[in-house]
């Protein structure tokens, strides 16, 4: 919804670094968060970007540029327990949308 | 610490029944209430969203109906139950408008 896009694939080697792009539509936004979901879960909050720039928190990182509509999450050192959905959701107008979420694959 | 609690976990149901799913949310006060479905394979898509007692505004319309008729607590509804209803629908709060959302476990729904 509301034009998020983000890729629908991705696979990585174990101990590697993927990185999962993110764009939006700028009218209206109140911050950009990233979650993750495991297969037949609920989604767990993972970072909040509301400034341009780059939030780290240990192993993931975000980044956010607001003039270019697009942020990105940066998960680094790959483990076989991050392979999960990672959904991109843009806050427009104070509701929560989201993207159809990108399904990362580890691989040993 | 805020907690939040979604029930049952697993729901069949025949097409044509009514629907009641509910929500409650622990240790916050006037909290922002949603209620999102996720079809297979699909994005998580916003049904309804609430920042106050009966107060509930719609996204999708739909055979389904949200009330709020206490502060923490949340439920979603049908009347008649369709096939399309099935999916996995997910009940979340935050802090304000524009702070993060905190799912609960949600509610597969097969209808049959």
């Amino acid at each position: 919804g509301q034009n998020i896009d983000q890729p629908t694939e991705m696979t990585a080697t174990e101990g590697a670094i993927v990185q999962i792009n993110c764009t939006y539509q700028t009218s209206g936004f109140n911050g950009l968060f990233w979650y993750q979901q495991h297969a037949g879960e609920a989604p767990t909050f993972l970072s909040y970007n509301v400034l341009d720039g780059l939030e780290e928190k240990g192993r993931f990182s975000s980044f956010l540029s607001r003039s270019k509509g697009y942020s990105y999450l940066l998960l680094k050192e790959l483990q076989m327990k991050d392979s999960a959905s990672y959904l991109c959701a843009v806050n427009l107008d104070y509701k929560l949308s989201f993207g159809a979420g990108t399904t990362v694959t580890v691989r040993a | 610490s805020q907690t939040i609690h979604q029930w049952p976990a697993t729901l069949v149901q025949p097409v044509g029944s009514p629907l009641s799913l509910e929500c409650t949310v622990e240790g916050t006060s006037n909290p922002n209430l949603y209620w999102y479905r996720q079809a297979a394979g699909r994005g998580l898509q916003l049904l309804f969203y609430s920042v106050g007692i009966g107060q509930i505004s719609s996204e999708v319309p739909q055979n389904l109906s949200a009330s709020r008729p206490q502060d923490r607590q949340f439920i979603l509804s049908s009347k008649k139950l369709l096939l399309s209803d099935s999916g996995f629908y997910l009940c979340a709060w935050s802090l304000t408008r524009d702070t993060e959302a905190f799912f609960g476990q949600g509610t597969r729904l097969t209808v049959v």
